[in-house]
């Protein structure tokens, strides 16, 4: 089972809103990800938790906030969102292995496609 | 620096028809891995392959072939006698361990495939 499930699958919400999107795994998985991607753009990095812990944090501005409240569930707070950040948000989680990350396979959720007004 | 090149942005085939997607990747690293990609209309990217830089032997799966050529910094994907349902965006992606602290992956612009029957 690979399975990588984000919820919800779709979200409109407008620029004063606060709203959260969901990310869970249960292959043991020690290192979940959270990629932004714009239409007809390749998927782009926005953080990584490796073993719970905030390990990368691509300079995404600070109206998103990352959460990794155990290590099958991966949440991201939206707050004061742009209708720039309209986008479709990818979770994704790999095995994590501290000595051979490189190689980790990313297994990817179906996404949360969210539209800000 | 890394990065990844996909210069066919679009292919157009006919059903059977056989197709072959380009990478090309830049690293200085002399051990890293290579991805394929496949994200299909409902948005969830799929893993089809993972190649280590030190493994050059060319790989099929079905349909499916990858031919890995290090002399040339490319990772091409075939697919032999293509069926409608093969019809997606493909992203090849390079990873990299970033500061030891978390893998990262670079994608590719992404090649769409659309194969009419």
């Amino acid at each position: 089972d690979t399975e990588v499930t984000q919820t919800p699958k779709h979200l409109v919400m407008g620029m004063t809103n606060k709203k959260s999107l969901k990310c869970e795994q249960h292959m043991g998985h020690r290192a979940m990800y959270w990629y932004k991607q714009k239409a007809k753009k390749p998927p782009e990095l926005m953080f990584v938790y490796s073993y719970e812990k905030l390990s990368i944090n691509e300079s995404v501005p600070s109206r998103f906030s990352p959460e990794c409240p155990n290590s099958s569930l991966l949440n991201l707070h939206l707050h004061a969102l742009q209708p720039e950040d309209s986008a479709l948000y990818l979770c994704a989680s790999s095995q994590g292995s501290s000595s051979g990350g490189a190689r980790d396979i990313q297994y990817f959720g179906a996404g949360t496609r969210l539209s800000v007004l | 620096a890394q990065k990844v090149t996909q210069a066919q942005t679009e292919i157009s085939v006919v059903e059977k028809e056989d197709v072959t997607l380009d990478c090309v990747y830049e690293t200085r690293d002399t051990t890293y891995y290579l991805f394929w990609y496949k994200q299909p209309p409902s948005g969830e990217l799929v893993f089809l392959i993972r190649r280590n830089s030190f493994d050059e032997q060319n790989e099929i799966s079905g349909r499916y072939s990858w031919n890995f050529q290090k002399s040339t910094s490319s990772f091409n994907f075939t697919i032999t006698a293509s069926q409608v349902v093969d019809s997606a965006v493909y992203f090849c992606a390079l990873s990299f361990l970033f500061n030891q602290a978390g893998t990262a992956l670079i994608f590719g612009k992404g090649t769409t495939l659309s194969v009419s029957s």
